[in-house]
């Protein structure tokens, strides 16, 4: 099974940030990786998918690179609405892996 | 508008069983595999199984977590899903999400809509 990472787990940001999160799966999956913004209490939303695709209606602050076994979420520049649990998930092949999570909170 | 409502979540003694349905709405269900995600207080997301299409002949894939005591399954007349949750455990005790996956051109499928989640609290 695919293993993924994600560093670091927990983040202090305060707005107008850049903020980078990085994704690790233990063996190479192409692009096949999509990355979630969870908010307390509400269902995952996504924001990036083929590693680097964004997905309609996700702002442009957001955007996603990488390939292989390394892959960054990039928020340019943190929004008040941004504050969120982030999560990666390898779309190559079962069980379809997350990351464990990365909380971005208030500095 | 893609909607997604799950339902059927409660308090089960572990050992029992619970079926979860997901009533999907806005989109060709029938064309669409669809998934199951669960998420237990305060923890991450975990994948917990899939069933395919009716042209990939509604086959099923699960998380070893779950495999041999939950089935996936769907009714595409009622454009419903189900998750039969069966010799529950008290680590079962999650949030249980449906989500749909979307096939795109590029290749590989992702989950581009999720329901809102039900509550299986698995407990004596």
């Amino acid at each position: 099974d695919i293993q993924l990472t994600q560093s670091p787990s927990f983040l202090s940001a305060s707005v107008g940030d850049r903020v980078t999160i990085t994704c690790r799966a233990s063996q190479g999956i192409d692009s096949y990786l999509a990355w979630f913004q969870q908010k307390p209490g509400k269902a995952p939303k996504l924001l990036i998918y083929a590693a680097s695709t964004l997905q309609s209606g996700v702002p442009s602050r957001f955007s996603g690179s990488g390939s292989g076994t390394e892959f960054t979420l990039t928020i340019s520049s943190l929004q008040p609405e941004d504050f969120a649990t982030y999560y990666c998930q390898h779309l190559n092949g079962y069980p379809r892996t997350f990351g464990p999570g990365t909380k971005v909170d208030v500095k | 508008e893609v909607q997604l409502v799950e339902s059927g979540g409660g308090l089960v003694q572990p050992g029992g069983s619970l079926r979860l349905s997901c009533a999907a709405s806005g989109f060709t269900f029938s064309d669409h595999y669809m998934d199951w995600v669960r998420q237990a207080p305060g923890k991450g997301l975990e994948w917990v199984g899939r069933i395919r299409n009716k042209a990939n002949r509604y086959t099923t894939e699960y998380a070893a977590s779950v495999k041999g005591r939950f089935i996936i399954s769907r009714d595409d007349s009622k454009n419903l899903l189900y998750l039969q949750m069966n010799t529950l455990k008290i680590e079962d005790t999650a949030v249980y999400y449906c989500a749909r996956a979307y096939s795109s051109a590029w290749g590989k499928d992702y989950f581009d809509y999720w329901g809102q989640g039900t509550l299986v609290t698995v407990s004596s």
